[in-house]
């Protein structure tokens, strides 16, 4: 099974500041990559898929980088409505899903 | 747009079956994506459990796969799930997501998730 870690597990910032958010897997999933946000209550949001491509209606200040092991979910410039835990998910191994922890991001 | 619903009950017995299903409107079942099933512990991530295809084909998590049904219903645009011999570690919400093709085969639609409890 592979692994995906997160993090942190926990980020402070405030809005108006850079998100950089981790993901490590524990073998190579190439790109097959995808980021979620979620906030309480409500189900998770695709935000991009591929690594670095934006799900339908997602605002560019979210972006994603990388490929093989390590990828990174950045958020240019916080809204404050995007203090929520973010989820990544590999399909490499299909037909297998799996999901990383979560970071939360928490306004300082 | 499509959009997806589950329904079932909110409350199960230990050592009984859990039932789920998702209507899926807006579009159509039988398309090129799968539907999957995932499900979220109070307080922690997110499990993905499995998912079927409209032509029945069905894949499932190696660590639920003895305890697991995903069936299809095309008349009634709607999939569904069941979960035998739960425990309270099967209490979670519930969520029906759609895997895109044409995203990454990421999980882009979901429905809101049904909150099941597992307890006498």
């Amino acid at each position: 099974e592979i692994v995906l870690t997160q993090s942190p597990a926990t980020l402070s910032l405030s809005p108006g500041e850079r998100a950089t958010l981790s993901c490590r897997a524990s073998q190579s999933v190439s790109s097959d990559l995808a980021w979620y946000q979620q906030k309480p209550g409500q189900a998770p949001r695709l935000l991009i898929y591929d690594a670095f491509n934006r799900a339908t209606d997602i605002p560019a200040r979210f972006s994603g980088s990388g490929s093989g092991t390590d990828f990174t979910l950045t958020i240019s410039s916080l809204e404050p409505e995007d203090f929520a835990i973010y989820y990544c998910q590999q399909r490499n191994n299909w037909p297998m899903y799996t999901f990383g922890q979560g970071t939360k991001l928490e306004i300082k | 747009q499509v959009q997806l619903q589950e329904s079932g009950p909110g409350l199960v017995k230990p050592s009984g079956t859990l039932s789920l299903t998702c209507a899926v409107s807006g579009g159509s079942i039988s398309t090129s994506n799968w539907w999957s099933w995932v499900r979220q512990p109070p307080g922690k991530g997110l499990e993905w459990i499995g998912e079927i295809y409209h032509s029945g084909s069905t894949n499932y998590n190696p660590s639920l796969r003895s305890r697991v049904t995903i069936s299809v219903d095309k008349s009634k645009h709607q999939f569904s799930l069941k979960l035998n011999s739960v425990t309270a570690a099967d209490t979670a919400v519930y969520y029906c997501a759609r895997v895109a093709a044409v995203a990454g085969n990421a999980f882009d639609i979901w429905g809101q998730g049904t909150m099941v409890t597992v307890s006498s």
